[in-house]
């Protein structure tokens, strides 16, 4: 059975620094192309990033670049996991962060964990 | 910026069909895939259509998608609607930039 269960949220100050981590398993975990995707209290859902089964290609929307690192961990004792480094943190990135992985194909978002909520408050 | 624009809520009986649109701003929808997830209150979303009209293994047929490139908008349409069916319907796709892109959501009520 698929599972991604997510951690590291919490509240944070407004400019503080945060890591969110997401442990997977029930797949082959390198095989994959893993997302974070958010959702602010009482919003919509806002796509963050991306990264590779190998960890070589990431990617970020505009609104979190240059402040946010994807990163994922393949090593067998890591128990397979992805990582979403975040700073200069505002009030804006409130909200439940996902971990989703894609499909096979890559085209769509196919398992999802629960989320961890991130507050930024100060 | 791409964006994708859905109607904010719909509303229809059970036992209708409902279609929810998303409009994309620029360029032509056609030109990538469109998905479509549901998100029930409090729960994570879940993947109802996927490369324009494919359906996860799992998910009924009376889920369907359609994308018309005259109109630059992808469909999704829920026919014989469940009381269950009351969640959020959100579609993504990408943009230029390979990056990926969702809708605002559509708020579906089962009256």
């Amino acid at each position: 059975e698929v599972q991604l269960v997510e951690a590291g949220g919490g509240v944070v100050q407004p400019g503080g620094s945060l890591r969110l981590s997401c442990a997977a398993s029930g797949f082959t975990f390198d095989n994959y192309v893993m997302h974070w995707v958010r959702q602010a209290p009482g919003k919509g859902l806002e796509w963050v990033s991306l990264i590779s089964g190998d960890g070589g290609n990431t990617y970020y929307a505009d609104s979190v670049k240059g402040r946010f690192t994807i990163s994922r961990d393949n090593s067998r004792n890591s128990k397979n996991s992805l990582f979403l480094q975040m700073h200069s943190l505002t009030t804006e990135d409130t909200a439940l962060y996902f971990c989703a992985r894609a499909d096979g194909s890559g085209w769509y978002l196919d398992y999802w964990g629960q989320g961890t909520l991130v507050t930024v408050s100060s | 910026n791409f964006m994708l624009t859905q109607p904010h809520s719909v509303s229809e009986s059970p036992g209708k069909t409902v279609t929810i649109s998303c409009t994309g701003s620029s360029g032509s929808i056609a030109n990538n895939y469109v998905q479509w997830y549901q998100q029930r209150p409090g729960s994570a979303p879940t993947a109802l259509i996927y490369e324009d009209n494919q359906r996860p293994s799992g998910v009924p047929d009376r889920f369907s998608g359609s994308v018309d490139s005259s109109s630059n908008s992808a469909s999704l349409s829920i026919s014989g609607l469940k009381t269950e069916d009351e969640a959020d319907y959100y579609c993504q796709s990408y943009d230029s930039r390979h990056l990926w892109v969702f809708g605002g959501g559509t708020k579906l009520t089962v009256l």
